[in-house]
């Protein structure tokens, strides 16, 4: 299984909801992350999970809770956003390295979930 | 200054052209560099990674880098209106004992017949 598996692959919310992203790695991957991408930007790094410990948060608001259960799974816990973080959510995952080099075989990322806030 | 620069385009070929994508980046002390293809509305996808000074080619697509300069490019040879897309550059940066990839804000490729 080469795959990053991410659901839901549409979500609209209220601001007032919790809902919960969910991705799924198979791959034997121990580091997983969190993207945001909004129209006609770049992906923006969020939080980065290794070992299933949290490891980066990138200065994100409370609002987006990460969690890592097991080696394989990773959430997005969202509560009271706000209609500027209606984005592309990407997850990715790769071999941890504590090397500057990086993962040996790269990032693999899953296809995201289209977030839109009303 | 960004930490990964990129012309954002777009960048228009004729079919058939070689298209040459540019990138820059900020951290001297990078070592891996990638280049994603994006189509409207999807995932970045894997195009190739290079770690070391030179070329590396892959089918149509050669990689440059150049550390000297903290330059990396990315040439498309015989390029298709298939390939029009936006080109993402990725620089792995380390940070508190971990890496993190970071991405330039793309270039938009346009091939036209």
């Amino acid at each position: 299984d080469t795959e990053v598996t991410q659901t839901p692959k549409h979500l609209v919310m209220g601001m007032t909801n919790k809902k919960s992203l969910k991705c799924e790695q198979h791959m034997g991957h121990r580091a997983m992350y969190w993207y945001k991408q909004k129209a006609k930007k770049p992906p923006e790094l969020m939080f980065v999970y290794s070992y299933e410990k949290l490891s980066i948060n990138e200065s994100v608001p409370s609002r987006f809770s990460p969690e890592c259960p097991n080696s394989s799974l990773l959430n997005l816990h969202l509560h009271a956003l706000q209609p500027e973080d209606s984005a592309l959510y990407l997850c990715a995952s790769s071999q941890v390295s504590r090397s500057d080099r990086g993962p040996e075989n790269g990032y693999t990322f899953g296809s995201g979930t289209r977030l839109t806030v009303v | 200054q960004k930490e990964v620069e990129q012309n954002s385009g777009p960048l228009s070929v004729p079919e058939g052209a070689i298209a040459s994508l540019n990138c820059t980046y900020s951290d001297r002390g990078s070592q891996s560099f990638f280049w994603y293809r994006q189509y409207s509305g999807k995932s970045p996808e894997l195009i190739m990674f290079i770690y070391s000074n030179g070329d590396k080619e892959d089918g149509r697509f050669t990689a440059q880098l150049n550390k000297a300069s903290q330059y990396v490019s990315l040439l498309i040879r015989d390029s298709q209106p298939s390939d029009s897309a936006t080109y993402l550059c990725a620089v792995v940066m380390f940070s508190g004992g971990y890496n993190k990839l970071i991405f330039g804000a793309g270039t938009r490729l346009a091939v036209h017949p």
